[in-house]
């Protein structure tokens, strides 16, 4: 069965360092997304991407974040200047069609030191 | 604002039915999901209701929607310890509850 998947399991960096996470959804969703869960909080929606570019952005989602599908595959995160707050599980999600749900990677761990 | 919310905890002996229930407030959401996360792992689309429906079922799972009122609800039947995990509701924009923590009596 298909999946999305993400790479690595878990970053550790220092702050101000620029974090990079990949995803690899699943190969016919057109729909991207990325969540956050910061540890025993709830899951929080950063932005959603269609058609290469952002369909949607929340408020966690300022300046020093980005978003890129740099190939036909990937999907990725950029942290510019890592915070310690930003130090949580990050999930990549797809789908193929929008109102279906979103099938989700198993999350990439982010500890800033 | 959007806000979806749920009880932080249901505990239920193994064998029975499990109900979580869940409010949102986006009453313009066409689709409303029920995710499982189980521990150290991501989450799993479990289950989605279309919002002209007021009941879906899915084997051990049903889902029950009730628009007028906002409420959403998981039902499993017969409780295994397999179910043990937090279990999300999300609406439309995929805006997630905290979870609601499912413990297995034995």
């Amino acid at each position: 069965e298909p999946e999305v998947t993400q790479t690595p399991s878990h970053q550790v960096t220092q702050m101000g360092q620029e974090v990079i996470l990949r995803c690899v959804p699943i190969s016919n969703h057109l729909y991207f997304y990325w969540y956050r869960q910061i540890l025993g909080q709830k899951v929080e929606f950063l932005v959603s991407f269609y058609n290469n570019e952002i369909s949607e952005k929340s408020e966690i989602f300022d300046d020093q974040f980005s978003v890129e599908r740099p190939d036909g595959s990937n999907f990725t995160l950029k942290i510019r200047s890592t915070k310690l707050e930003d130090s949580a599980m990050y999930f990549c999600a797809s789908s193929e069609r929008l109102g279906q749900g979103a099938y989700f990677g198993p999350g990439t761990r982010l500890t800033v030191l | 604002g959007e806000d979806v919310e749920q009880s932080l905890f249901l505990s239920v002996r193994e064998g029975d039915s499990s109900v979580i229930n869940c409010t949102y407030t986006d009453s313009s959401s066409t689709y409303l999901y029920w995710y499982k996360q189980e521990p150290g792992a991501g989450l799993q689309l479990l289950t989605y209701i279309f919002s002209n429906m007021d009941m879906k079922q899915d084997q051990r799972l049903t889902v029950l929607l009730n628009k007028k009122d906002k409420h959403l609800s998981l039902r499993i039947a017969d409780t295994q310890t397999g179910d043990s995990a937090i279990y999300f509701c999300a609406e439309d924009k995929i805006i997630f509850g905290k979870g609601t923590r499912l413990h297995i009596l034995p």
